[in-house]
Protein backbone atom coordinates (compact mmCIF):
# COMPACT_ATOMS: atom_id res chain seq x y z
CA UNK A 1 0.00 0.00 0.00
CA UNK A 2 0.72 3.95 -0.18
CA UNK A 3 1.54 5.99 2.19
CA UNK A 4 2.79 9.52 2.54
CA UNK A 5 3.71 10.61 6.00
CA UNK A 6 4.46 14.09 7.48
CA UNK A 7 5.89 13.92 10.76
CA UNK A 8 5.30 18.15 11.49
CA UNK A 9 1.95 18.87 12.08
CA UNK A 10 3.16 22.84 12.42
CA UNK A 11 6.00 24.35 12.04
CA UNK A 12 6.72 28.24 13.58
CA UNK A 13 9.55 29.94 12.15
CA UNK A 14 10.36 34.06 12.36
CA UNK A 15 10.23 35.76 8.88
CA UNK A 16 14.08 35.31 6.88
CA UNK A 17 14.46 31.53 8.62
CA UNK A 18 15.27 28.38 6.52
CA UNK A 19 12.50 25.62 7.58
CA UNK A 20 12.58 22.51 5.80
CA UNK A 21 9.37 20.20 5.48
CA UNK A 22 9.94 16.23 5.91
CA UNK A 23 7.75 13.93 3.51
CA UNK A 24 8.43 10.22 4.07
CA UNK A 25 6.66 7.49 1.75
CA UNK A 26 6.08 3.87 0.90
CA UNK A 27 5.16 2.59 -2.07
CA UNK A 28 6.11 -0.73 -3.76
CA UNK A 29 5.61 0.98 -7.24
CA UNK A 30 8.26 0.40 -9.44
CA UNK A 31 7.43 3.75 -10.88
CA UNK A 32 5.75 6.53 -8.83
CA UNK A 33 5.81 10.50 -8.49
CA UNK A 34 6.32 12.43 -5.63
CA UNK A 35 4.12 15.95 -5.42
CA UNK A 36 4.57 19.13 -3.03
CA UNK A 37 1.47 21.21 -3.42
CA UNK A 38 0.72 24.68 -0.67
CA UNK A 39 -2.83 25.23 0.72
CA UNK A 40 -3.37 28.57 1.68
CA UNK A 41 -5.79 29.53 3.94
CA UNK A 42 -8.27 30.33 1.09
CA UNK A 43 -8.58 26.92 0.38
CA UNK A 44 -6.91 26.08 -2.98
CA UNK A 45 -4.35 23.68 -3.83
CA UNK A 46 -0.85 25.65 -5.41
CA UNK A 47 1.19 22.49 -7.44
CA UNK A 48 4.50 23.09 -6.42
CA UNK A 49 6.76 20.31 -8.09
CA UNK A 50 6.16 16.58 -9.39
CA UNK A 51 9.24 14.47 -9.28
CA UNK A 52 9.69 11.54 -11.20
CA UNK A 53 10.99 8.22 -9.19
CA UNK A 54 13.80 7.85 -11.34
CA UNK A 55 14.85 11.57 -11.36
CA UNK A 56 16.44 11.58 -7.92
CA UNK A 57 18.31 15.36 -8.69
CA UNK A 58 17.77 17.96 -6.59
CA UNK A 59 15.36 20.97 -7.55
CA UNK A 60 16.14 24.51 -6.74
CA UNK A 61 13.47 26.91 -7.59
CA UNK A 62 13.66 30.20 -6.28
CA UNK A 63 14.03 30.03 -2.38
CA UNK A 64 12.31 26.76 -2.90
CA UNK A 65 14.53 23.59 -2.92
CA UNK A 66 13.60 19.85 -3.18
CA UNK A 67 15.65 16.80 -1.69
CA UNK A 68 14.87 13.34 -3.01
CA UNK A 69 16.74 10.57 -1.57
CA UNK A 70 15.25 6.99 -2.12
CA UNK A 71 17.77 5.39 0.11
CA UNK A 72 15.97 6.86 3.03
CA UNK A 73 12.30 7.15 0.87
CA UNK A 74 12.65 10.81 1.79
CA UNK A 75 11.21 13.83 -0.10
CA UNK A 76 12.04 17.16 1.83
CA UNK A 77 11.16 20.44 1.17
CA UNK A 78 13.39 23.53 2.09
CA UNK A 79 12.31 26.93 2.31
CA UNK A 80 14.87 29.81 2.08
CA UNK A 81 14.58 33.01 3.82
CA UNK A 82 10.53 32.04 4.60
CA UNK A 83 8.05 35.11 4.70
CA UNK A 84 4.74 35.28 5.98
CA UNK A 85 2.78 34.46 2.65
CA UNK A 86 4.91 31.10 2.95
CA UNK A 87 2.29 30.45 5.69
CA UNK A 88 0.01 27.71 5.09
CA UNK A 89 -0.38 24.10 5.17
CA UNK A 90 2.10 21.56 3.04
CA UNK A 91 0.73 18.70 1.54
CA UNK A 92 3.22 16.14 0.29
CA UNK A 93 1.50 13.64 -2.02
CA UNK A 94 2.50 10.54 -4.01
CA UNK A 95 1.33 8.60 -7.13
CA UNK A 96 2.19 5.36 -8.51
CA UNK A 97 2.11 3.00 -11.43
CA UNK A 98 -0.08 0.59 -9.43
CA UNK A 99 -2.94 2.72 -8.64
CA UNK A 100 -2.48 5.07 -11.47
CA UNK A 101 0.18 8.06 -11.96
CA UNK A 102 -3.63 10.80 -11.60
CA UNK A 103 -4.81 9.01 -8.18
CA UNK A 104 -2.78 10.91 -5.18
CA UNK A 105 -2.26 9.41 -2.13
CA UNK A 106 -2.01 12.57 0.67
CA UNK A 107 0.10 13.17 3.54
CA UNK A 108 -1.34 14.52 6.80
CA UNK A 109 0.04 18.04 5.79
CA UNK A 110 2.24 20.54 7.35
CA UNK A 111 1.22 23.96 8.81
CA UNK A 112 3.81 26.24 8.61
CA UNK A 113 3.59 29.76 9.86
CA UNK A 114 5.63 32.53 9.22
CA UNK A 115 5.57 35.28 11.77
CA UNK A 116 7.05 38.78 10.76
CA UNK B 1 -2.07 27.62 -18.27
CA UNK B 2 -4.90 25.20 -17.86
CA UNK B 3 -7.46 25.78 -15.11
CA UNK B 4 -9.94 23.84 -13.12
CA UNK B 5 -12.65 25.66 -11.97
CA UNK B 6 -14.83 24.62 -9.32
CA UNK B 7 -18.59 25.94 -8.04
CA UNK B 8 -20.04 26.68 -5.89
CA UNK B 9 -17.05 27.85 -3.73
CA UNK B 10 -19.12 27.51 -0.32
CA UNK B 11 -22.80 26.23 0.11
CA UNK B 12 -24.95 25.92 3.04
CA UNK B 13 -28.30 23.67 2.94
CA UNK B 14 -30.34 22.17 5.47
CA UNK B 15 -29.96 18.52 6.58
CA UNK B 16 -31.90 16.05 3.92
CA UNK B 17 -31.32 18.39 1.18
CA UNK B 18 -29.36 17.75 -1.62
CA UNK B 19 -26.39 20.11 -2.88
CA UNK B 20 -25.13 19.63 -6.39
CA UNK B 21 -21.02 20.56 -6.85
CA UNK B 22 -19.60 20.95 -10.62
CA UNK B 23 -15.85 21.05 -12.07
CA UNK B 24 -15.24 22.23 -15.08
CA UNK B 25 -12.20 22.61 -16.95
CA UNK B 26 -11.79 25.46 -18.90
CA UNK B 27 -8.96 25.25 -21.58
CA UNK B 28 -8.53 21.15 -21.91
CA UNK B 29 -10.49 18.33 -22.23
CA UNK B 30 -10.63 16.28 -18.96
CA UNK B 31 -11.58 12.70 -19.38
CA UNK B 32 -11.15 11.71 -15.81
CA UNK B 33 -11.54 13.84 -12.78
CA UNK B 34 -11.44 12.99 -9.54
CA UNK B 35 -13.44 14.29 -6.38
CA UNK B 36 -11.56 14.66 -3.13
CA UNK B 37 -12.74 15.50 0.07
CA UNK B 38 -11.10 16.65 3.28
CA UNK B 39 -12.59 17.44 6.99
CA UNK B 40 -11.36 20.07 8.74
CA UNK B 41 -7.51 20.53 9.66
CA UNK B 42 -6.84 16.67 8.32
CA UNK B 43 -5.68 15.39 5.00
CA UNK B 44 -7.35 15.31 1.31
CA UNK B 45 -8.91 11.69 0.97
CA UNK B 46 -10.05 10.37 -2.69
CA UNK B 47 -13.68 9.85 -3.08
CA UNK B 48 -14.09 8.70 -7.02
CA UNK B 49 -12.70 8.67 -10.33
CA UNK B 50 -14.98 10.06 -12.56
CA UNK B 51 -14.88 8.56 -16.14
CA UNK B 52 -16.36 11.05 -19.05
CA UNK B 53 -19.52 8.65 -20.51
CA UNK B 54 -18.98 5.93 -18.10
CA UNK B 55 -19.93 5.22 -14.61
CA UNK B 56 -17.72 6.53 -11.66
CA UNK B 57 -15.02 4.28 -9.60
CA UNK B 58 -15.67 4.70 -5.94
CA UNK B 59 -13.04 4.51 -2.96
CA UNK B 60 -13.56 1.53 -0.60
CA UNK B 61 -15.88 3.18 1.97
CA UNK B 62 -17.31 5.83 -0.05
CA UNK B 63 -21.20 5.19 -0.80
CA UNK B 64 -22.26 5.48 -4.11
CA UNK B 65 -25.55 6.00 -3.90
CA UNK B 66 -24.59 9.75 -1.57
CA UNK B 67 -22.18 10.47 -3.30
CA UNK B 68 -23.74 10.83 -6.93
CA UNK B 69 -21.32 11.36 -9.66
CA UNK B 70 -22.00 12.37 -13.42
CA UNK B 71 -19.34 12.89 -15.91
CA UNK B 72 -21.31 13.72 -18.76
CA UNK B 73 -18.72 15.65 -21.06
CA UNK B 74 -15.54 16.32 -20.90
CA UNK B 75 -15.17 19.44 -19.78
CA UNK B 76 -17.59 19.00 -16.66
CA UNK B 77 -18.09 16.63 -14.02
CA UNK B 78 -20.73 16.61 -10.97
CA UNK B 79 -20.82 15.20 -7.46
CA UNK B 80 -24.27 15.41 -5.75
CA UNK B 81 -24.32 14.85 -2.40
CA UNK B 82 -27.57 13.35 -1.52
CA UNK B 83 -29.59 14.10 1.34
CA UNK B 84 -26.65 15.66 3.49
CA UNK B 85 -26.75 15.42 6.81
CA UNK B 86 -24.13 17.16 9.28
CA UNK B 87 -21.69 14.81 8.94
CA UNK B 88 -21.12 15.53 5.26
CA UNK B 89 -20.05 18.57 6.02
CA UNK B 90 -16.63 18.99 4.58
CA UNK B 91 -14.49 20.76 1.92
CA UNK B 92 -14.92 19.07 -1.51
CA UNK B 93 -12.23 19.20 -4.02
CA UNK B 94 -11.74 18.21 -7.72
CA UNK B 95 -8.66 17.42 -9.70
CA UNK B 96 -8.49 16.72 -13.57
CA UNK B 97 -5.77 15.48 -16.04
CA UNK B 98 -4.87 16.65 -19.47
CA UNK B 99 -4.01 14.63 -22.06
CA UNK B 100 -0.47 16.50 -22.57
CA UNK B 101 0.74 14.55 -18.72
CA UNK B 102 1.12 17.58 -16.55
CA UNK B 103 0.63 17.33 -13.43
CA UNK B 104 -2.97 17.69 -12.14
CA UNK B 105 -5.08 20.50 -12.07
CA UNK B 106 -6.78 21.03 -9.13
CA UNK B 107 -10.26 23.25 -8.51
CA UNK B 108 -10.54 25.82 -5.78
CA UNK B 109 -12.73 23.55 -3.94
CA UNK B 110 -16.11 23.64 -2.25
CA UNK B 111 -16.53 24.37 1.26
CA UNK B 112 -20.56 22.21 2.56
CA UNK B 113 -21.73 22.85 5.57
CA UNK B 114 -25.01 20.75 6.39
CA UNK B 115 -27.38 22.54 9.43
Amino acid sequence: AQKVTQAQTEISVVEKEDVTLDCVYETRDTTYYLFWYKQPPSGELVFLIRRNSFDEQNEISGRYSWNFQKSTSSFNFTITASQVVDSAVYFCALSGDRTGFQKLVFGTGTRLLVSP
Amino acid sequence: GAVVSQHPSWVICKSGTSVKIECRSLDFQATTMFWYRQFPKQSLMLMATSNEGSKATYEQGVEKDKFLINHASLTLSTLTVTSAHPEDSSFYICSAEDRYNSPLHFGNGTRLTVT
